[in-house]
């Protein structure tokens, strides 16, 4: 199985930062990971597919860069709506594999 | 409306059957993969089982092979979930969501349920 390895598990910023959350493939998944943004109690939501797509509807302070085994997500200026858990998850190959998840809370 | 909506959920006992299902709505289920993720409570999301959008393939996370089943009906926009042997460390929220893209499989999830919660306990 294809390990995710996400980073950090966790992080603080203020309002108008610029926060990036990194993800570690085990193998080369060329371009084959999406990232999701779920904030407490509700489903997950995708907010970039292809690595760097994003998904319709979603504000472009996310984005999402990288291929091969090492991807960066990105939020240009933090805003309060942004505090949620992400994750990443590769489909590559079956299983679909996520990676930990990054808590992200406002300083 | 476009939407998914689980049911089935239940506190069951170790060893026990339980089956889920997802009604799905507003979009053309037959031309789309089908998943279940599962969240443990406190914990992150877990892929459980896809089926192809023409039945026609399963797969399943080693850690339920065996003992669950992932089936559609297309005709009745249903997937369901049938989980026998129940273990303590089934205990999630089991959500189904939609593969992302028409025609596609194995990609990811462009759309979920609201999820339904499973607790094996004795």
């Amino acid at each position: 199985d294809i390990q995710m390895t996400q980073s950090p598990s966790s992080l603080s910023a203020s309002v108008g930062d610029r926060v990036t959350i990194t993800c570690q493939a085990s193998q080369d998944i060329s371009n084959y990971l999406n990232w999701y943004q779920q904030k407490p109690g509700k489903a997950p939501n995708l907010l970039i597919y292809d690595a760097s797509n994003l998904e319709t509807g979603v504000p472009s302070r996310f984005s999402g860069s990288g291929s091969g085994t090492d991807f960066s997500f990105t939020i240009s200026s933090l805003q309060p709506e942004d505090i949620a858990t992400y994750y990443c998850q590769q489909y590559d190959e079956v299983p679909l594999t996520f990676g930990g998840g990054t808590k992200v809370e406002i300083k | 409306q476009v939407q998914l909506v689980e049911s089935g959920g239940a506190v069951v006992q170790p060893g026990r059957s339980l089956r889920l299902s997802c009604a799905a709505s507003g979009f053309t289920f037959s031309s789309y993969g089908m998943h279940w993720v599962r969240q443990a409570p406190g914990k992150g999301l877990e892929w459980v089982a896809v089926i192809s959008y023409d039945v026609a393939n399963k797969y399943y996370a080693d850690f339920v092979k065996g003992r669950f089943t992932i089936s559609r009906d297309n005709s009745k926009k249903t997937l369901n979930l049938q989980m026998n042997s129940l273990r303590a460390e089934d205990t999630a929220v089991y959500y189904c969501a939609r593969a992302l893209r028409q025609g596609y499989n194995y990609n990811g999830f462009d759309m979920w349920g609201q999820g339904t919660m499973v607790t094996v306990s004795s």
